[in-house]
């Protein structure tokens, strides 16, 4: 078993949609990071979290550190938001435990 | 964005001929960080750096081999390229020019493709 699990592997939505991702994770952790890769391969981070709730827009990332799960949230949701989302576990130091990454396909 | 360029982006060779990626930053980042992303496996750490000189192994280190000799340029060699390390290739740098541990965002490079046939 992975120590960073993430459902559902792949993920269509229609414009418009409410989108949730969720990460679970068996390790201690400092924080939770969630990134996006592009289509063209790029990766970006989005949120690093270690307790409560962060917001950037139409994003939303929270954690349950007692239970130690994390949500990804999109709102209003847009083709431009297609995309793979990855979740990572912050455990030893600044090294990085990565989830296999969420496909998220929005039609238009 | 953050200042980081990975070279070459592509790179097709043949097994048993060594390779060296390059990963340059000009954001004075202390740690700096090789990937590997392959279907099935999501991002996997192969070596990281905490400082000029000071390297450490990740998860999936043999085979590989890292430098680096100056803040801004982290070098991975893969001394005699297998089949096996055909993948996409990511350097990621944080922690800011202080360099404290704490929590921090990773930036990435766009990554290099690399073929070994």
């Amino acid at each position: 078993k992975n120590e960073v699990e993430q459902s559902p592997q792949n993920l269509t939505a229609q414009e418009g949609e409410f989108i949730t991702i969720n990460c679970s994770y068996s390790v201690g952790i400092s924080a939770l990071h969630w990134l996006q890769q592009h289509p063209g391969g790029g990766i970006v981070s989005l949120f690093m979290l270690s307790s409560g709730k962060k917001k950037h827009g139409r994003l939303i990332a929270t954690i349950n550190i007692q239970e130690k799960h994390s949500s990804l949230h999109i709102t209003a949701s847009h083709p431009r938001d297609s995309a793979v989302y990855i979740c990572a576990a912050q455990t030893s130091g600044s090294r990085l435990t990565f989830g296999e990454g969420t496909q998220l396909t929005v039609n238009p | 964005d953050a200042g980081i360029t990975q070279s070459p982006r592509h790179k097709v060779t043949e097994t048993g001929t060594p390779v060296t990626l390059r990963c340059h930053q000009t954001e004075n980042h202390r740690y700096m960080y090789w990937y590997r992303q392959d279907p099935g496996h999501g991002l996997r750490l192969i070596h990281y750096s905490y400082g000029v000189k000071d390297t450490d192994k990740g998860e999936v280190s043999d085979g590989y081999s890292v430098s680096r000799s100056k803040t801004e340029d982290f070098l991975l060699t893969l001394e005699s390229a297998t089949s096996s390390q055909t993948s996409v290739y990511f350097c990621a740098i944080s922690g800011g020019a202080s360099g404290g541990v704490g929590n921090q965002p990773q930036h990435f490079g766009d990554g290099t493709r690399l073929s070994i046939l």
